[in-house]
């Protein structure tokens, strides 16, 4: 049963600090979205990428936040620095345009900044 | 810009009763909707989805339909169970040179035995 991979589940650290969130789509997927999910804002979409190129960041406050997708089997999101407001569930989501609709959701990460 | 919304936002039932969620979408051009449960923790799961040719979908003791005339969908659960106890989204795709969902803000349903 393949399913999509994130690293790592848990994340605390302080105000002012990188952190880098890890994803692995399914294999064969070709598209992978970033979500972050609060009890405030319910899931948002913060980046999109198809065939490895950027396609949608708006969702994503750019002067802290940066998505990459170096190979076909890693996607990254970071955040530098990170600030308390960043504290969320960030979910990451892989599917295959083209072919249907469906998203398969990653694990999350739970980030915690103090 | 295209927009979902979900009601109830928390729906109790007794174990055995129905429960129905419903969610409305403004794009009429959307043609993908895909229902999601969230159990606490969890991963949000793709549990059904139904297209713009479908009416009605059903799995067992889950359904969807879908009235596109007045662009609203709804899942249905009968005869629930605790486990079904769960944060449900409804989602509606668009496409705007790539296609992409708009989640509603999720219903928590808590199932009393």
């Amino acid at each position: 049963d393949a399913r999509v991979t994130q690293t790592p589940r848990h994340k605390v650290t302080e105000m002012g600090q990188e952190v880098t969130m890890r994803c692995q789509p399914i294999l064969g997927h070709n598209t992978v979205f970033w979500y972050r999910q609060t009890m405030m804002q319910g899931l948002e979409l913060l980046a999109y990428f198809r065939n490895r190129a950027p396609l949608d960041d708006s969702g994503m406050p750019k002067d802290r936040f940066s998505a990459e997708m170096p190979d076909a089997t890693l996607a990254t999101l970071k955040i530098q620095p990170s600030e308390p407001r960043d504290s969320a569930v960030y979910f990451c989501a892989s599917g295959r345009t083209g072919v249907s609709y469906e998203q398969y959701f990653g694990p999350g990460t739970r980030l915690t900044v103090t | 810009g295209e927009n979902v919304e979900q009601h109830p936002s928390t729906l109790s039932v007794q174990e055995g009763d129905s429960a129905v969620i419903k969610c409305t979408y403004s794009d009429s051009a959307s043609n993908y909707f895909p229902w999601y449960k969230q159990e606490l923790g969890k991963r949000p799961q793709l549990i059904m989805d139904i297209r713009s040719n479908v009416g009605e979908k059903k799995d067992q003791r889950i359904a969807v339909t879908l009235n596109k005339t007045a662009k609203h969908f709804s899942l249905h659960i009968t005869e629930t169970q605790p486990e079904d106890s769960a944060v449900y989204f409804c989602a509606a795709s668009i496409l705007t040179g790539f296609q992409k969902l708009v989640f509603g803000t999720g219903t928590r349903l808590l199932v009393s035995p």
